[in-house]
């Protein structure tokens, strides 16, 4: 089985300021991650994702993540929020090739930010 | 390119209703999944359909039922509502059944309250 946990249902930080949204996961298999933002009243967009090529992920709008497997830790940085940043965003594992693309996504976490 | 289309957008139902939720996947993408999103949590996986069959099935009772069509469209069933039934249903399309070398895109989601 796999599970998702995202520390901090909400995060506020200062237009500027250094962003980081904690994931942490359990997967018996080794597994993919995956990090999506969602903006009100619409659906998941992708932003990056890690399929066990480089550790180091980078995706849209100056985000990026770690995978540390000796800390099942997958947590999202961005160096300096902008306002737009403002949405909630999910974690989410998928136990590689053996679940099709079956995600698992942790609660989820509203980042506000302020001017 | 027109993205994944779900209809209703919103739709209101009384306990014990059924109701059928519809997903057009992007042009050429053959896996179509379900995901069920309750306010305020993560979405959780409801089925994948690769090729018009089932490829996964996660924890929800039988009232809830899908299917692919020849054209790769699909639709969602759920029966004998609850109140409990009432969430975001969301729609996500892939090329391929894995997701290593390909991206789930979701839809708006379909807003179901039942009453």
């Amino acid at each position: 089985a796999q599970s998702v946990t995202q520390l901090g249902s909400h995060v506020s930080v200062s237009e500027g300021a250094l962003v980081l949204l904690r994931c942490n996961y359990s997967s018996s298999v080794p597994p993919y991650l995956f990090w999506y933002v969602q903006y009100p009243n619409q659906g998941l967009q992708l932003l990056l994702k890690y399929t066990s090529a480089a550790t180091l992920v980078k995706g849209i709008n100056g985000f990026e993540a770690e995978f540390k497997k000796s800390e099942t830790s997958f947590h999202l940085t961005k160096p300096s929020a902008h306002m737009s940043d403002a949405a909630e965003y999910f974690c989410a594992v998928s136990e590689g090739n053996n679940a099709g693309n079956m995600l698992t996504f942790g609660g989820g976490t509203r980042l506000m930010v302020k001017p | 390119d027109a993205g994944v289309t779900q209809s209703p957008t919103h739709l209101i139902k009384t306990r014990g209703q059924q109701v059928t939720l519809r997903c057009s996947p992007i042009s050429g993408h053959k896996s179509v999944s379900w995901y069920q999103q309750v306010l305020g949590q993560g979405p959780q996986f409801i089925f994948q359909y690769y090729e018009k069959e089932e490829r996964g099935r996660g924890n929800f009772p039988d009232r809830f039922s899908a299917r692919q069509f020849p054209n790769y469209s699909s639709e969602l069933n759920v029966n004998a509502l609850l109140l409990g039934d009432s969430a975001l249903y969301l729609c996500a399309s892939s090329l391929g059944r894995h997701l290593r070398n390909t991206e789930a895109f979701f839809g708006q989601g379909t807003r179901l309250t039942v009453v």
